[in-house]
């Protein structure tokens, strides 16, 4: 399995504009996970999904950023209207099972907002 | 939720030199696991260590785990350049469904 695949790895926009994440889990896990890194407040979870139905969402800073999982391969992480304070890197993570399961996390999108 | 709170934030030490991290928490757990982020890359599990368990060893890491103190270690041994990282302790508590990260220790090895 080519495990956790994220595009785009880099995004650097303009404020105001709409910005959409990418994310691939691994085939046959059930959780998908959204977190949210910077120097400031570390690692964030904003959102997880079990099954493609979204559990927790609130991580989820504002009503600026929402999040989709259409189906058991693909979701997506919306900013819109992207602020500069939105500049981090985003990960995506899947796992088989909860808690005490190990996560797997995808490489990243460095999301730049000017 | 509570955080691990890992420290040192940063450790600075030679190839062959062992690294010791700490991680502290607040409240109880289930289990606690540690990560490390090489630059620019997500994070990759190490190890997991059980609330009953109390040491687990994985190649050249060993952890440790006490719970009375609400802490871990996380050694790493014979350090190499390549251990050069973030590690970050993970924790979950009874009742909430997802791990909480600390902030991370960066570890440089020089050569």
């Amino acid at each position: 399995d080519a495990g956790v695949i994220q595009s785009p790895r880099h995004e650097v926009t303009e404020m105001g504009q709409e910005v959409t994440l990418r994310c691939k889990p691994i085939s046959g896990h059930d959780y998908l996970f959204w977190y949210r890194q910077t120097m400031m407040r570390g690692l964030e979870l904003l959102i997880y999904f079990n099954n493609n139905v979204p559990i927790d969402d609130s991580g989820m800073p504002e009503d600026r950023f929402s999040a989709k999982m259409p189906n058991a391969s693909f979701s997506t992480l919306k900013i819109q209207p992207s602020e500069p304070r939105d500049s981090a890197v985003y990960f995506c993570a899947s796992s088989p099972g909860l808690v005490q399961e190990t996560q797997y996390f995808g490489p990243g999108t460095r999301l730049l907002v000017l | 939720s509570q955080q691990g709170e890992e420290d040192p934030q940063a450790l600075s030490i030679q190839e062959g030199e062992n690294a010791t991290m700490n991680c502290s928490y607040k409240t109880s757990i289930n289990n606690l696991q540690w990560y490390r982020q090489n630059s620019g890359r997500g994070l990759v599990h190490l190890i997991l260590i059980r609330s009953n368990e109390r040491e687990k060893h994985s190649g050249r890491l060993r952890v440790t785990l006490d719970t009375s103190k609400k802490s871990s270690s996380l050694l790493i041994t014979a350090s190499r350049a390549a251990d050069t990282a973030s590690y970050f302790c993970a924790t979950d508590e009874p009742g909430y469904s997802t791990l909480t990260f600390g902030k991370g220790t960066m570890l440089l090895v020089s050569p």
